[in-house]
């Protein structure tokens, strides 16, 4: 299998532009989780989605934010307008099963999308 | 609701033994380990799904001591590989990272 496949790998945008990540996650896999990851606060969760359907967004930093999975091979994360506070490297991640609780699996993370905001 | 992780960061010769510990100040249900390289994703090592399982492959071995809500990484006899930020995971219903160990093997 390809892995999970995120685009852009780069992208530096100025602030107050929209910015769209994408993602496309390992067939099979029930579970979509997106991360951010910055110096400051490590690796954050902001969203995780079980079958398409949102279940928690409460990471999500506020309504600047916002994603969607339309179906089980494609997930986006939107910036819109983007601050320089957003740049960071965002991870899309699949599995089989929720990461945490008792019955949890093994995440399998994409390249990651390094976001520049100028 | 982050675990805490110690060391912060880590410097072996090639060969040395290391630990890295991840605590919680709350109840532990299973703790994943990951291993991220520079510029790269995080990568799984192995998930303990009950206390005191104890799992390894290779020289990287892991305990869970659900009691004391903690779990420690222990690689022996460091390769140059080794090297990375490992990060545990874990959380009831929400996944949450550890704050992270930067490992680094010298030769």
């Amino acid at each position: 299998d390809a892995g999970v496949i995120q685009s852009p790998r780069h992208e530096v945008t100025e602030m107050g532009q929209e910015v769209t990540l994408r993602c496309k996650p390992i067939s099979g896999h029930d579970y979509l989780f997106w991360y951010r990851q910055t110096m400051m606060r490590g690796l954050e969760l902001l969203i995780y989605f079980n079958n398409n359907v949102p279940i928690d967004d409460s990471g999500m930093p506020e309504d600047r934010f916002s994603a969607k999975m339309p179906n089980a091979s494609f997930s986006t994360l939107k910036i819109q307008p983007s601050e320089p506070r957003d740049s960071a490297v965002y991870f899309c991640a699949s599995s089989s099963r929720k990461g945490f609780g008792a019955n949890t699996g093994e995440l399998f993370f994409g390249e990651g999308s390094r976001l520049t905001v100028l | 609701q982050q675990p805490v992780q110690s060391p912060q960061a880590v410097i072996l010769r090639e060969g040395e033994d290391a630990v890295i510990n991840c605590s919680s100040s709350k109840a532990l249900y299973s703790v994943h380990w990951y291993r991220q390289k520079h510029g790269e994703a995080p990568v799984f090592l192995m998930i303990l799904l009950k206390g005191g399982e104890q799992k390894g492959h290779d020289k990287i071995s892991a305990s869970f001591n659900e009691k004391k809500q903690q779990s420690s990484l222990y690689l022996t006899a460091s390769q140059l590989s080794y090297s990375g930020t490992y990060f545990c995971g874990t959380g009831r219903n929400q996944f949450y990272f550890g704050t992270g160990t930067s490992l680094t093997v010298i030769p």
